[in-house]
């Protein structure tokens, strides 16, 4: 499986962009990278994935670099509700045959006002 | 559209007991995942089932299992529960489980083993 690594906490302040770092080096060319975050004692909620491309939706944008080494989930303008853990994950084949997603530690983000 | 809802919420049992805890997965989604959450191991996969068979299973002792109905509900039940069983279950429900197909999770029930 292609492991993940995130800080295990950061700070933001409220209003100001979000920028949730992932590395996943050993990642597969046909292995989408996931975020979902994880409100405290609530069921994850999805965020948004890729594949190599920089997408964006309404809740955040997704910047993952060529080599697809490593992305970072971007909140634009983060408020008190955003703060949360946030997984970055990696779907591999096999795993999405079996639909297992594999969580890591997260990123422990609190907005600040 | 509704969520995926699962029931009870919380739930307090004794060691020895067993559990059933139920997951109504969003309609027309005909996959459904299985998630242990502790503080000491994270989030951990159970199984998944996708029309009423098991598809894939995690590191989880046979105390632990599930089924699928043909409504795409599905249960899981913990037999002679432990102390260390005490955690929130989740449940995430997909339409059918390919690689772009997103898991969306359901609240959780709360266990709690006495």
């Amino acid at each position: 499986d292609a492991k993940t690594t995130q800080p295990p906490s950061m700070d933001c302040a409220e209003g100001r962009a979000a920028n949730l770092p992932c590395n996943h080096s050993t990642i597969s060319g046909n292995e989408y990278v996931y975020w979902y975050r994880q409100i405290h004692s609530q069921g994850p909620q999805y965020i948004i994935h890729g594949l190599k491309n920089n997408e964006t939706n309404e809740m955040a944008s997704l910047i993952i670099t060529e080599d697809r080494k490593s992305s970072t989930l971007i909140l634009p303008h983060a408020t008190l509700r955003d703060t949360a853990v946030y997984y970055c994950i990696v779907r591999t084949p096999l795993e999405a045959a079996g639909n297992k997603l594999t969580f890591g530690g997260g990123t422990r983000v609190l907005v600040k006002p | 559209k509704a969520g995926v809802t699962q029931t009870p919420r919380y739930l307090i049992k004794t060691r020895g007991q067993q559990v059933t805890l139920s997951c109504s997965p969003i309609s027309g989604h005909r996959s459904v995942s299985w998630y242990q959450q502790t503080p000491g191991q994270g989030l951990q996969f159970l199984f998944e089932y996708f029309s009423e068979t098991q598809r894939n299973k995690g590191n989880f002792p046979g105390r632990f299992s599930g089924r699928q109905f043909s409504n795409s509900r599905s249960e899981m039940n913990v037999s002679t529960l432990e102390l260390g069983d005490s955690a929130l279950y989740l449940c995430a429900s997909s339409w059918a489980g390919t690689l772009t197909d997103t898991q969306y999770f359901g609240p959780g029930t709360r266990l709690t083993v006495l």
